[in-house]
């Protein structure tokens, strides 16, 4: 079975910094989809990013970026220029087809000011 | 980008009724809907799978008679959890799966605050 792991239970950056976090997966399969979601203190799930493992290229949305690493099956992502809005939990997410999303335990980003 | 809705956010109710929640995804057809259950400060626990006009799939442990799950459409699901107890208290998230791009991101619902007295 897929497993998904975040080994930061907890992270806190001062605003503008640059963080990365964690997240690293075991699946015997080659073809799988890799997610990045955000949950602020609404509770509302919210897509950061995605990876399609077939792509070489990382996946970049705005201050958001991967370092996917398939061999080493590891799932980064980079926060650049971090913002107080994104405090939240984030949770790494690996989908196989049409199989259900496995979450991570999660990582508590907390942005000061 | 796609919506999902849930009704209503939040619910508070007497022990040993039946409380049902719906799942609605605003702007694309869905053949596939999650129902997740989230206690605090953890991560999403995958309840069912729910495909539009068959049965839910559940996951081991669930109760499937307790948490009854119909997915009567392209665009709705609902989560009827009978007899609730208080320790059905908990927060409940559904999803649904994009059908038009095949499937490949999920969007999540805002979620529903349960209760039971």
């Amino acid at each position: 079975a897929q497993t998904v792991t975040q080994s930061q239970p907890e992270m806190s950056v001062q605003e503008a910094e640059t963080v990365t976090l964690s997240c690293t997966y075991d699946t015997s399969e080659n073809n799988y989809y890799l997610f990045w979601y955000k949950q602020p203190p609404s509770r509302q799930m919210i897509l950061v990013i995605r990876q399609e493992a077939y792509k070489q290229q990382n996946a970049t949305e705005n201050r958001f970026s991967v370092n996917f690493q398939k061999a080493a099956k590891s799932f980064s992502l980079k926060i650049s220029d971090s913002q107080l809005g994104d405090t939240a939990m984030y949770f790494c997410a690996f989908r196989q087809g049409a199989q259900k999303l496995v979450f991570g335990q999660g990582t508590r980003l907390t942005i000061n000011p | 980008g796609a919506v999902v809705s849930q009704h209503p956010s939040r619910v508070i109710c007497k022990s040993g009724t039946s409380v049902k929640i719906e799942c609605r995804s605003l702007d694309f057809q869905a053949t596939t809907m999650f129902w997740y259950r989230q206690f605090p400060k953890q991560s999403l626990m995958l309840m069912a799978t729910s495909n539009e006009g068959s049965k839910a799939t559940y996951e081991q442990g669930v109760e499937k008679d307790k948490f009854l799950i119909n997915h009567a459409s392209l665009t709705l699901s609902t989560l009827t959890v009978t007899s609730a107890h208080p320790e059905d208290s908990s927060f409940y998230i559904c999803s649904a799966r994009d059908r038009v791009f095949g499937g490949e991101t999920q969007y999540f619902g805002p979620g529903t605050r349960l209760l039971v007295l």
